[in-house]
């Protein structure tokens, strides 16, 4: 089975920390990808990317960044967290082969709060 | 563009009873479609997917979803809810080849006992 682990299920910040999500894949997949996730509003993509040291935008890149210098290692970055940043973020991996077709898999989230 | 509505916020249920959560898609492109299920404080996890073969597709726990093209629809169902089934639901479409995937806004689904 695919393990997508996310470093920390619960994380407490405070505003203007830098702040930094890990997730780690174990299947070689090629894609990764960041969510964040709100009461009402689903889940809207950050972040991905599709190879070592490549990232594309998502649907609400503001406010973060994100490094991939190994292939199973996908970091999101809060460079200076605000209170509008306090959410759930969950991590995911696919293949690139027949990408279209196939899942993605994701993590359990971390819950991070900022103060 | 293309997009996923879930046609219910939140669905409540007995238990033994059947299962509809509703799923409507839009796509320019043939799609690939999923459904994920959410249970509290976890990540989402794959219930089942269409990929263009068979349009009845079953997957874990009793689930099915039937792939319907005239009506857009890509609807989840259970013959009969058990409370573990309890948790929010999501479905999800890839339709224009790419690397993502677009999410409805989710379903909550309550079984009562």
């Amino acid at each position: 089975d695919v393990k997508v682990t996310q470093s920390s299920r619960y994380l407490v910040k405070r505003t203007g920390e830098k702040v930094f999500l890990e997730c780690v894949q174990d299947m070689d997949h090629e894609n990764m990808f960041w969510y964040r996730q709100d009461p009402g509003l689903g889940l809207r993509l950050i972040y991905f990317s599709y190879d070592v040291k490549m990232k594309e935008k998502g649907d609400i890149p503001e406010g973060y960044s994100v490094s991939r210098e190994k292939k199973e290692r996908f970091s999101l970055i809060l460079e200076s967290a605000s209170t509008n940043q306090t959410s759930m973020y969950l991590c995911a991996s696919s293949p690139m082969f027949g990408s279209r077709y196939q899942p993605q898999h994701f993590g359990d989230g971390t819950r991070l709060s900022i103060l | 563009a293309q997009s996923v509505t879930q046609l219910d916020s939140h669905v409540s249920v007995s238990e033994g009873t059947p299962v509809l959560l509703r799923c409507n898609y839009s796509s320019s492109y043939s799609p690939s479609l999923f459904w994920y299920v959410q249970h509290p404080n976890k990540g989402l996890q794959l219930l089942l997917k269409y990929t263009s073969a068979a349009t009845l597709v079953k997957g874990i726990n009793g689930f099915e979803a039937e792939f319907k093209k005239s009506e857009t629809s890509f609807h989840l169902t259970k013959p009969s809810a058990h409370m573990s089934d309890a948790a929010e639901y999501f479905c999800a479409l890839n339709g224009a080849g790419s690397y993502q995937l677009t999410f409805g806004k989710g379903t909550k689904l309550s079984v009562i006992p």
